[in-house]
């Protein structure tokens, strides 16, 4: 059961245009949640968030949306640079319960920037 | 801020032995720490939550008494893998909550530990 998806396995942009990495998530439960990059055999490198209390938080050239009714929210990444490219994971958590703390990700987007 | 450590960083060993790995919070006291194993191409999936002084809670599927974690203080957890087989080879990564800030559910990652049974 995957609770939070990204539909996209790759994604490919030119350098100094709009990147947009997108995630779904099935829980209704889930009210946090992270973005993070990762390059190859290194761990997650924690990029931005957001409280479901929020539709928008920004941070540079990083803006994360939220959109609770469609359960969906989305990274957006501008401008694009070649040191962008990697795995980007969509992750969320429940703060309530027993789950709390819980990350629960994404299968990945590839991102590839080129110059 | 918020870095975490792991060691080694790569680890190979005979089929039958146990292999422990260490994951510390450098900067910040931690007392949440999560396992996660990542295989090639897929997603990190969640093994067990580490709470200090107290013991680890597994996710379904995830075998304690193979996977044996501790944490001992603040700012270090241990994953030991025992009797360990060539299908546990795989790259595990660990995390630190970090509760100072207003944020509590945002965790900093390890750089993560390739193990390789042979």
């Amino acid at each position: 059961d995957q609770q939070v998806k990204q539909n996209s396995p790759s994604l490919s942009v030119q350098e100094g245009r709009i990147s947009i990495l997108n995630c779904d998530y099935t829980n209704s439960m889930f009210d946090y949640f992270l973005w993070y990059k990762k390059y190859p055999a290194e761990g997650p490198t924690f990029l931005i968030s957001i409280s479901s209390i929020k539709d928008k938080n920004e941070d540079g050239r990083f803006t994360v949306f939220l959109n609770k009714s469609a359960k969906h929210l989305s990274l957006h990444i501008v401008p694009s640079q070649p040191g962008d490219s990697a795995v980007y994971f969509c992750a969320a958590s429940a703060q309530g319960g027993t789950s709390y703390g819980k990350l629960t990700f994404g299968q990945g987007t590839i991102l590839t920037v080129h110059p | 801020g918020a870095v975490v450590s792991q060691h080694p960083s790569r680890v190979i060993c005979k089929s039958g032995t146990s292999v422990k790995i260490e994951c510390r919070s450098l900067d910040f006291q931690a007392t949440t720490m999560f396992w996660y194993r990542q295989f090639p191409k897929q997603s990190l999936m969640l093994m067990a939550t580490s709470n200090e002084g107290s013991k680890a809670t597994y996710e379904q599927g995830v075998e304690k008494d193979k996977f044996l974690i501790n944490h001992a203080s603040l700012t270090l957890s241990t994953l030991t893998v025992t009797s360990a087989h060539p299908e546990d080879s795989s790259f595990y990564i660990c995390s630190a909550r970090d509760a100072r800030g207003a944020s509590t559910d945002t965790q900093y990652f390890g750089p993560g530990t390739r193990l390789t049974v042979l």
